[in-house]
């Protein structure tokens, strides 16, 4: 069973850092990787897909890596600003198996402090 | 962003009432998802649907019921609400091998 975790649950950083965002998954058997955002009381938003075979995805300051074989995806962002403040999401949709879902690591939720 | 719309935003319903969630898309995806997401336990697959009446259960799915009789529509109702079921609700939609994207989400009280 694909299990998806993301550490740490919050983080807190001072504006114009450069921070990175983990997201572990326990079967390397994966078709695609999304990372999204989510705003209090809003929905998610994507940010960014990476392919299984694909090895990185890249949209202004964001940078996601994508490593299989270790179960390991990053985000990395750039400069941090305070409107980065949100919570971030991974989701893997499973290589094997049910191949249609979408299965969610609990989010790291993301303080920029001015 | 994909045209993805939930209705109703926020409800309020009695116990052991039947509610009905709709999602709509407008992009033609054949996959949509309906989640739960509660403190503490992140997003919760209740059913998915991979394509015209085609759908299967999540992690979560006791006590919910899911039909897509078109392509745009994926409806959730919860057959006799409970306290438990007090939650926010997403609906998602992708195509084969793209992003997802999400509707904003319904808020659901049973009191």
């Amino acid at each position: 069973k694909q299990e998806v975790t993301q550490i740490p649950a919050a983080l807190s950083v001072p504006e114009g850092e450069n921070l990175v965002l983990n997201c572990s998954f326990t079967d390397s058997a994966i078709y695609n990787l999304q990372w999204f955002r989510q705003d209090p009381g809003k929905g998610l938003t994507s940010l960014l897909l990476i392919q299984s075979s694909q090895r990185e995805q890249t949209s202004g300051r964001l940078n996601a890596s994508l490593d299989k074989s270790s179960g390991r995806s990053t985000l990395y962002i750039a400069a941090s600003q305070p409107g980065d403040s949100a919570t971030y999401l991974c989701a893997v949709r499973p290589g094997s198996g049910n191949t249609g879902k979408l299965i969610f690591g609990q989010g790291t939720t993301l303080q920029v402090k001015p | 962003d994909a045209g993805i719309t939930q209705s109703p935003r926020h409800k309020v319903t009695e116990t052991g009432t039947p509610v009905t969630l709709r999602c709509h898309q407008t992009e033609n995806h054949r996959y949509m998802y309906w989640y739960r997401q509660d403190p503490g336990h992140g997003l919760r697959l209740i059913h998915y649907s991979y394509g015209v009446k085609d759908t299967d259960k999540g992690e979560v799915s006791d006590g919910y019921s899911v039909s897509r009789s078109k392509t745009e529509d994926f409806l959730l109702t919860l057959e006799s609400a409970t306290s438990s079921q007090t939650s926010v609700y997403f609906c998602a939609s992708r195509d084969t091998n793209t992003e997802a994207f999400f509707g904003q989400g319904t808020r659901l009280t049973v009191v």
